[in-house]
């Protein structure tokens, strides 16, 4: 299995707080995603980064930041939780870009409710 | 952007091969075809991936017409324990070089006993 963990893997929180979800991966790989999981939709990404400090936006950013300050850490920041964020979040990660034929790994999901 | 499209669900009876159609019409020249499995809610599982030419591993067999526009991943002998929401997806042109994986709703695929 690939060296990633996600924390904290559940949590309930408030509408109106934030939160942040933390990536971790011993790999040393460059590249780090996330995604989220809701039912009807597959997986969405939301953003990912292509090298410390340097992120872009996936399919569905909006209400979500991103940090990435050394190769390890990506995290996940909801500013303003809403209800509609209430999902299971998936971290990845890749040692290339997909256009070399590079695979992504997945962490196995933070499950976030908000109520 | 090249997007995905798969059956909803499909079923497959132990023991035979499973045959699991993707198509990809609008894929670009090096854009990848990759291939992942998701078992329950576990994180999704990477199986295989190709460009041009048919690959195979020891988990399945990813079958890639000339043209490029569909694929089939076979899984040449089922077991229950392959019973799992399967996604075929093409890797998009991002920032700097860089490439966005982007996952469709997938198949569920249901081996019978």
């Amino acid at each position: 299995d690939a060296g990633i963990t996600q924390s904290p893997r559940h949590k309930v929180t408030e509408t109106g707080t934030p939160v942040t979800l933390r990536c971790h991966q011993t790999e040393n790989h460059r590249y780090m995603y996330w995604y989220r999981q809701d039912p009807g939709h597959g997986l969405r990404l939301i953003h990912y980064s292509y090298g410390v400090k340097d992120t872009d936006k996936g399919e569905v950013s909006d209400g979500y930041s991103v940090s990435r300050s050394k190769t390890e850490d990506f995290l996940l920041t909801l500013e303003s939780a809403t209800s509609s964020q209430t999902s299971v979040y998936f971290c990845a990660i890749s040692e290339g870009t997909g256009g070399s034929g590079n695979t992504i790994y997945f962490g196995e999901g933070s499950w976030l409710t908000v109520v | 952007d090249a997007k995905t499209t798969q059956p909803p669900s499909m079923d497959c009876a132990e023991g035979r091969a499973a045959n699991l159609p993707c198509n990809h019409s609008t894929i670009s020249g090096n854009e990848y075809v990759y291939w992942y499995r998701q078992i329950h809610s576990q994180g999704p599982q990477y199986i295989i991936h190709g460009l041009k030419n048919n690959e195979t591993n020891e988990m399945a067999s990813l079958i890639i017409t000339e043209d490029r526009k569909s694929s089939t991943l076979i899984l040449p002998h089922a077991t229950l324990r392959d019973t799992a929401v399967y996604y075929c997806i093409v890797n998009r042109a991002g920032t700097s070089g860089t490439y966005k994986y982007i996952f469709g709703t997938g198949t569920r695929l249901k081996v019978l006993a």
